[in-house]
């Protein structure tokens, strides 16, 4: 199974600055069936990105997925108070599909 | 819009099973795949299986080695996950979730609220 890595694990940063988060595939992902999602305590994971640079309905342009291959980046391009939250990474182009472990983006 | 509502938590004995229900509407139930995914505490999300929900043919993943059935009743909307053999580390949040549309049947777009199941002697 394809094992997705996620960097880093812990993100400290300011409302108003940039994210750039990392996911990195243990195989290549094929046709860049890859997708981000946020999840908040409590709550249900939302889907943000999908075919790794496609956003889904309803979410801001502030957000933007890139890679290909083994590489792939999830870039906030300024931080909101509600982005606060744990980004997953998941590829869907082999089964099983399967998750990152996570970045946690918090206020710093 | 989309809502999967899932029901309630549940507490178990091991070796025993668990049978959660997700209940669809907002859209054409057969038209997008259901999917099942938990979260064990402190663990990343893990992908357990998918269902079409239209011919009702299904997919697991082999990291259950069989302890995952999912099925669906079309005339109630509505999808089955049940997990047999149940051990410890099956504790965890488990979520249905829809696929985001009818061309993309494996992105997982909507996701039910969660129902813990907790399996503990």
């Amino acid at each position: 199974e394809i094992v997705l890595t996620q960097s880093p694990g812990t993100l400290s940063l300011s409302p108003g600055e940039r994210a750039t988060l990392s996911c990195r595939a243990s195989q290549s992902v094929s046709s860049s069936y890859l997708a981000w999602y946020q999840h908040k305590p409590g709550q249900a994971p939302r889907l943000l990105i999908y075919g790794a640079s496609s956003r889904a309905t309803g979410i801001p342009d502030r957000f933007s997925g890139s890679g290909s291959g083994t590489d792939f980046t999830l870039t906030i391009s300024r931080l909101e108070p509600e982005d606060f939250a744990v980004y997953y990474c998941q590829q869907y182009g082999s089964s099983p599909l399967t998750f990152g472990g996570g970045t946690k983006v918090e206020i710093k | 819009q989309v809502q999967l509502v899932q029901s309630g938590a549940e507490v178990k004995k091991p070796g025993a099973s668990v049978k959660v229900s997700c209940k669809a509407s907002g859209y054409t139930f057969t038209n997008y795949a259901m999917h099942w995914v938990r979260q064990a505490p402190g663990q990343r999300l893990e992908w357990m299986g998918w269902i079409n929900a239209g011919n009702g043919n299904t997919k697991y993943s082999q990291n259950f080695q069989g302890r995952v059935t999912i099925t669906r009743d079309t005339s109630a909307s509505t999808a089955y996950m049940e997990l047999s053999s149940l051990r410890s580390e099956d504790t965890a949040v488990y979520y249905c979730a829809s696929a985001v549309s009818m061309f993309e049947q494996l992105v997982i777009g909507y996701w039910g609220q969660g129902t813990l199941v907790t399996v503990s002697s």
